[in-house]
């Protein structure tokens, strides 16, 4: 138990439609990241957001976008979906404090088919 | 850039030790990580080494590190059937003032113990 949430667990939406994907973070802890995850690969950093604003991004296009809010939840949105968006994604949650391991809380995921 | 390889699959028999085994290419990593997940779950940090380290030892898990030639290995000794998972090497240069910290995941090796 991370302590770090996502919702939904389980998504299914058509080619071209738009999704917002939800996580709930540690209280306290100032970054989120998401991470995208094909089957049968590694996560994918797409993005990290701290205190509200994103402070780094993955090899991602920018229909994946991205709030983080003051109550520690945020969001992932994808516009104009593919095909290829069908995946696992992860956010991670951290301290966001510099010079220290910053290990990061990984939710469950939400599992994101397109068809 | 950034890449981290592993080996897709490693079969053992209950009781015997296992050992996974990663190759990184970015010198400047900071900390590098092993992780475990589940079928269905989210990703749980197991062990973190800080790269100026050698060896690092908890419980059953033994990390070791060869930063000439840029190796990790995880060895898990007496395997249970409960290690059955995948098994992702990541690194990290660790976050920077800003509290931007990108994970950079392998693909993961899948362990199968053998009852």
């Amino acid at each position: 138990e991370t302590g770090v949430t996502q919702s939904p667990t389980h998504l299914i939406k058509t080619r071209g439609q738009q999704v917002t994907l939800r996580c709930s973070s540690q209280s306290g802890h100032n970054t989120v990241s998401w991470y995208q995850q094909a089957l049968g690969q590694g996560p994918q950093f797409i993005f990290q957001y701290y205190r509200e604003e994103e402070n780094g991004r993955g090899n991602f296009p920018p229909r994946f976008s991205g709030l983080q809010f003051p109550n520690y939840s945020s969001e992932l949105n994808v516009n104009a979906l593919e095909l290829d968006d069908s995946a696992l994604y992860l956010c991670a949650s951290g301290p966001g404090t510099s010079g220290s391991n910053n290990e990061q809380f990984f939710g469950p995921g939400t599992r994101l088919t397109v068809l | 850039g950034e890449d981290v390889e592993q080996s897709l699959f490693l079969s053992v028999r209950e009781g015997d030790s296992s050992v996974i085994n990663c190759t990184y290419t970015d010198s400047s990593s900071t900390y590098l990580y092993w992780y475990k997940q589940e079928p269905g779950a989210g990703l749980q940090l197991l062990t973190y080494i800080f790269s100026n380290m050698d060896m690092k030892q908890d419980q059953r898990l033994t990390v070791l590190l060869n930063k000439k030639d840029k190796h990790l290995s995880l060895r898990i000794a007496d395997t249970q059937t409960g290690d059955s998972a995948i098994y992702f090497c990541a690194e990290t240069f660790g976050a920077n003032s800003g509290g931007y910290q990108k994970v950079t995941f392998g693909i993961g090796t899948k362990l199968q113990v053998i009852p």
